[in-house]
């Protein structure tokens, strides 16, 4: 069965620092992967996602993501981070053939002044 | 893109109580439909998903169920209400199968 696995369930980091969230997924198949953001009292909404094609995927407020289909990840960054980027994270998989989304368990992201 | 209303925001309902949590969608037609639980520190779990009218897979054995009588509307139901069904409920819609999902505002329940 596949699974996410978010290693890291906080993070702090200082402002303009980079940052980077772990994910790892587990698939014997093909699969598709998210980034989604949860902002407090907001609901859930895409960052990125991968598809096919490049591995590096860019996405919204200067997030990028690499998938790495030998060390089955999917880790989010950002060189430099801002206030306003504190949020939970979520990392997403869906194995081709399926309609099922798998999430991870979530990163929350703290940016401190 | 689309939109995705749930209601209510919030419930508080006493233990055997039925539930009935009703999602629509905008801006699309004959999505997937999704049914989540949100709870602090366990990520979103899939509860049910439905691919057309009628149609729900249910992915956790438990104490709620699924109907989806119409193309864009999804209802999350229990006949009797446990305290293990406390949790923040979201709805979600894709157009496809590896499609961007679209989340509703949710519905926080707290069964008392």
């Amino acid at each position: 069965a596949q699974s996410v696995t978010q290693l890291d369930s906080q993070v702090p980091v200082f402002e303009e620092a980079p940052v980077e969230l772990r994910c790892n997924y587990s698939s014997s198949v093909s699969v598709y992967l998210f980034w989604y953001v949860q902002y407090p009292n907001q609901g859930l909404q895409l960052l990125l996602k991968y598809l096919s094609g490049s591995t590096l995927v860019k996405g919204i407020n200067g997030f990028e993501a690499e998938f790495n289909k030998s060390q089955t990840s999917f880790h989010l960054r950002k060189p430099s981070v801002h206030i306003s980027d504190t949020a939970e994270y979520f990392c997403a998989v869906v194995t081709s053939g399926t309609y099922k989304y798998i999430f991870g368990t979530g990163t929350r992201l703290k940016v401190l002044a | 893109s689309q939109t995705i209303h749930q209601w209510p925001a919030t419930l508080v309902q006493p233990v055997g109580s039925p539930l009935s949590l009703e999602c629509t969608v905008e801006g699309t037609s004959n999505p997937n439909l999704y049914w989540y639980r949100q709870a602090a520190g366990r990520g979103l779990q899939l509860l049910f998903y439905s691919v057309g009218i009628g149609q729900i897979s249910s992915e956790v054995p438990q104490n709620l169920s699924a109907s989806r009588p119409q193309d864009r509307q999804f209802i999350l139901s229990s006949k009797k209400l446990l305290l293990s069904d406390s949790g923040f409920y979201l709805c979600a819609s894709s157009g496809g199968p590896y499609n961007e999902q679209f989340f509703g505002p949710g519905t926080r329940l707290t069964v008392l």
